[in-house]
């Protein structure tokens, strides 16, 4: 099976920086993919690593490291409206999520 | 605009009805998944499919089962339906080299 690791909550306050860490260990690896779900939407699909190192997006960045089985997303800047899930998900020849991790933004 | 349209978003059943729920994409994609999500155990894999009339099983396919038909189409099927079904349904799909997935704006089933 895969076992998909990250935490439960995290607080920060508007306009600082916050680092969600995911680690897994699957049978096989084709990629990781980090998705962003305000509550009662569905997931939306915010970045993709395959190869080792950091992907930079606008406000948000990810990165992976294949050997140490380890992803993180960092969110800077932090705006109120990044208050939601963020989840973490591992493809293999499935799509397998972690439980995710809510994110508060704090005035 | 892409889409992953799923056929109802609020569905209350009795326990032992069956149950279908259907998910339709525009994308012309390979593979679609159905999830279901319950509070603090996140997305869990039901069953997915790589083609028309092929099915695997995800990792808690106990009481589902599926059809694909058609690529565009997937059902989830509950054969009959127990109060410990009730959950938050998720469809999604991804191109067969691409695996970001679409997903649909969820089912929220009760089972009374």
């Amino acid at each position: 099976g895969q076992n998909i690791d990250q935490p439960t909550e995290m607080t920060a306050t508007e306009g600082a920086i916050v680092q969600i860490n995911c680690t897994y260990q699957t049978s096989g690896f084709n990629g990781l993919f980090w998705y962003q779900q305000h509550a009662g939407e569905a997931p939306t699909f915010l970045s993709y690593n395959v190869l080792d190192g950091l992907e930079e997006k606008g406000r948000f960045s990810s990165f992976l490291s294949r050997s140490k089985g380890y992803s993180y997303l960092l969110l800077k800047e932090l705006q109120m409206k990044d208050s939601a899930s963020y989840l973490c998900a591992v493809w293999v020849y499935k799509l397998s999520f972690g439980a995710g991790t809510t994110v508060t933004v704090r005035a | 605009d892409v889409k992953v349209t799923q056929s109802s978003r609020y569905l209350v059943k009795r326990t032992g009805e069956k149950v279908f729920l259907e998910c339709v994409q525009d994308m012309d994609h390979e593979n679609m998944f159905w999830y279901r999500q319950d509070p603090g155990l996140g997305l869990r894999l039901i069953y997915f499919s790589y083609d028309v009339k092929m099915k695997e099983k995800g990792d808690i396919p106990e009481g589902y089962s599926v059809s694909r038909e058609k690529k565009e189409r997937f059902s989830l099927i509950l054969e009959s339906a127990s109060t410990n079904q009730t959950s938050m349904y998720l469809c999604a799909s991804t191109a067969l080299t691409k695996a970001e997935a679409f997903f649909g704006q969820g089912t929220r089933l009760t089972v009374v």
